[in-house]
């Protein structure tokens, strides 16, 4: 089972709103990434989290705020977002020092 | 400075043949190759992976293959189907880092 799930698939926030993504694994994995994934190009590291504790912060504004409540959950937190913040927020796992990362279905984020 | 480079935005194939992407790197530290294909508006899937003690690796109708010396690699798919038509992003590490996308290729498959 390589099933990273992430939710919500699709959200629509405006710019006052604050808002929470979720990823989920449970394949015993102690590194989780956040990416951002705009159309058409590659996806961005945001935050990596090794054993529940962050490890590399990809110099991202302070609007995004992640949290690694335990090892199968993570969590990006929203606020006072931009409308050039709509992009695909991608979740991944791995291994932790395994190379392979496996990518949750994103969720679609709109900020109006 | 792009470390990983997909130099054909897109490909196209026709169905039952072979494709062939390709992807280089500069950074001779890249010990570890994977790609990734991906539809729109999902995650990408990890299809396949080499390390650089290798030079092909094979999964079913998928093989890479690395060129060390010239800091090059390929993923043949064979045959190529429908289904196939993503993006495909090939992806490096060094150590176990963090990993170091090139920017896709559109591989379209036509019946």
């Amino acid at each position: 089972d390589t099933e990273v799930t992430q939710t919500p698939k699709h959200l629509v926030m405006g710019m006052t709103n604050k808002k929470s993504l979720k990823c989920e694994q449970h394949m015993g994995h102690r590194a989780m990434y956040w990416y951002k994934q705009k159309a058409k190009k590659p996806p961005e590291l945001m935050f990596v989290y090794s054993y529940e504790k962050l490890s590399i912060n990809e110099s991202v504004p302070s609007r995004f705020s992640p949290e690694c409540p335990n090892s199968s959950l993570l969590n990006l937190h929203l606020h006072a977002l931009q409308p050039e913040d709509s992009a695909l927020y991608l979740c991944a796992s791995s291994q932790v020092r395994a190379e392979t990362q496996y990518f949750g279905p994103g969720t679609r984020l709109l900020v109006l | 400075d792009q470390q990983v480079k997909q130099n054909s935005p897109s490909l196209s194939v026709q169905e039952g043949r072979i494709s062939i992407l390709n992807c280089d790197y500069t950074n001779s530290m890249f010990d570890y190759f994977l790609w990734y294909k991906k539809y729109p508006a999902e995650g990408p899937t990890f299809l396949i992976s080499i390390s650089s003690i290798k030079d092909k690796n094979e999964d079913g109708r998928f093989t890479v293959f690395l060129n060390k010396s010239a800091k090059h690699l390929s993923l043949h798919i064979v045959p190529s189907q429908p289904g196939d038509s993503a993006v495909y992003f090939c992806a490096a590490s060094a150590s176990g880092s963090r990993l170091t996308f090139g920017e896709g290729t559109q591989l379209t498959v036509n019946p």
